[in-house]
């Protein structure tokens, strides 16, 4: 079945520092990944789209500066927080749609991160 | 735009105890129906989809879910748990017309706990 690699799966860092995250399709080609972030008890809420080869739309409410999203291949997404603070600290969720069908998303594992 | 309501925050319930996880959703288009599965610090599974046809749909644990148009739902059932089932479910629909800014977006319910008990 179709597998989304994330990583890293556990993060802890001081305040100020920039984190990556990386979200693979490691066997199927997606032109689209999506970036949730989940806090605790709570729901998904997207972040943003990621397309291939293009700007990533973000949603509403969500800093495009603060969160860098680069789509460079058709099986590579990246989310960098930059200069990340304490109240970045959350789950971060990718997902991906399979290049030839339309649903389902596929999952990640999803990130914690802390930011001390 | 669509909406998901899941009405359960919390469900418990005893081992081998059936069990309904309901859900119901608000959209001005046609939609595609999930339901996902999260294990604590993980991401989310696939349990089931409706995307057309018939309007049951089954997992291969023994989940099933019935889309009903008229009462807008997609409640989420099982006969009889186990202890392996305790996780969080969530509810999700997607706009099922192609194409455009909506393009495979989720809009997710609020997520409910399903704890079983021995």
């Amino acid at each position: 079945g179709a597998v989304v690699s994330q990583h890293p799966s556990w993060v802890i860092c001081k305040s100020g520092t920039s984190v990556k995250i990386e979200c693979r399709s490691l066997d199927f080609q997606a032109t689209t990944m999506f970036w949730y972030r989940q806090f605790p008890k709570q729901s998904l809420m997207l972040m943003a789209t990621s397309n291939e080869g293009s700007k990533a739309t973000y949603e509403q409410g969500v800093e495009k500066d603060k969160f860098l999203i680069n789509h460079a291949s058709l099986t590579l997404s990246t989310l960098t927080v930059t200069s990340a603070h304490p109240e970045d600290s959350s789950f971060y969720i990718c997902s991906a749609l399979h290049r030839d069908s339309y649903q389902p998303q596929h999952f990640g594992d999803g990130t914690r991160l802390s930011i001390l | 735009a669509q909406s998901v309501t899941q009405l359960d925050s919390q469900v418990p319930v005893f081992e081998e105890a059936p069990v309904e996880l309901r859900c119901n959703y608000s959209s001005s288009v046609s939609v595609y129906l999930f339901w996902y599965v999260q294990y604590p610090n993980q991401g989310l599974q696939l349990l089931l989809k409706y995307l057309s046809g018939s309007t049951l749909v089954e997992s291969i644990n023994g989940f099933e879910a019935e889309f009903n148009k008229s009462q807008t739902s997609f409640h989420l059932r099982k006969p009889s748990v186990h202890i392996s089932d305790t996780a969080e479910y969530f509810c999700a629909v997607s706009d099922s017309r192609g194409g455009g800014t909506s393009y495979g977006k989720l809009t997710f319910g609020q997520g409910t706990i399903l704890t079983v008990h021995p």
